[in-house]
């Protein structure tokens, strides 16, 4: 079975402040997706990593993929109250492309105005 | 913008009584798949489906869990005979491809099973 723990599963900050979350597999996987999940509501696609070592930004929001694609983390500058939600990594495995997610733990992000 | 439709939002149901979950997905998608998520537990992979045929599933989908594209437009998650343990939301979602492809996600159907 593939699991990915993320960390830390709650985190309460004050606006303004810089944040990292993190996720971790033991498993190699082709490509990282993140969503946001919002109470009530289906995941949202934040962005896909597929290349070991990628970095992409999504404006306050920076996104790592690990060399070794085991593990990927989110980092997010100046988090704002909109920021609050679940954030959800999943890993995408290659020989079924994203047929088969494997979801993540969660992190819960509170943003305190 | 197009979007995963999913119905009924909510449905509460004694244990042992057929479910049937609904969901319309993106137009012009290929692959539809259902997942799950138990309160407060991680979202878990049920079955995907593609080409009106099963093309994987977990161990969570058992004898009890079928799949069906009745039409060009809907595609349903049936729980013939429900347990207390069933009690989840499960989300419907579609993409247009499958090894680069996003998926789309619909809100959710939250089965209570008493």
């Amino acid at each position: 079975t593939q699991l990915l723990e993320q960390s830390p599963q709650f985190l309460s900050i004050q606006e303004g402040e810089n944040l990292t979350v993190y996720c971790n597999s033991s498993s190699v996987f082709s490509s990282l997706q993140w969503y946001r999940q919002e109470p009530g509501e289906g995941p949202v696609l934040l962005v896909t990593v597929v290349t070991g070592g990628e970095v992409k930004k999504l404006k306050r929001l920076t996104f790592q993929f690990g060399d070794a694609r085991k593990d990927s983390s989110l980092h997010i500058t100046a988090a704002q109250p909109g920021d609050t939600g679940l954030y959800l990594c999943a890993g995408v495995r290659s020989n079924f492309g994203n047929e088969k997610l494997t979801f993540g733990t969660g992190t819960r992000l509170t943003i305190i105005p | 913008e197009p979007e995963v439709t999913q119905t009924p939002s909510h449905q509460v149901t004694q244990m042992g009584q057929e479910v049937i979950l609904r969901c319309v997905p993106i137009s012009n998608h290929l692959y539809f798949y259902w997942y799950r998520q138990i309160l407060g537990q991680k979202v878990e992979f049920l079955v995907s489906f593609y080409n009106n045929e099963i093309s994987e599933k977990s161990e969570i989908f058992d004898d009890q869990f079928s799949v069906e594209r009745p039409d060009g437009s809907n595609f349903t998650l049936k729980i013939r005979s429900t347990k207390l343990e069933d009690s989840a939301m499960y989300f419907c979602a579609s993409s247009k491809e499958v090894r680069t492809g996003e998926l789309f996600f619909g809100e959710g159907s939250r089965l209570t099973v008493l």
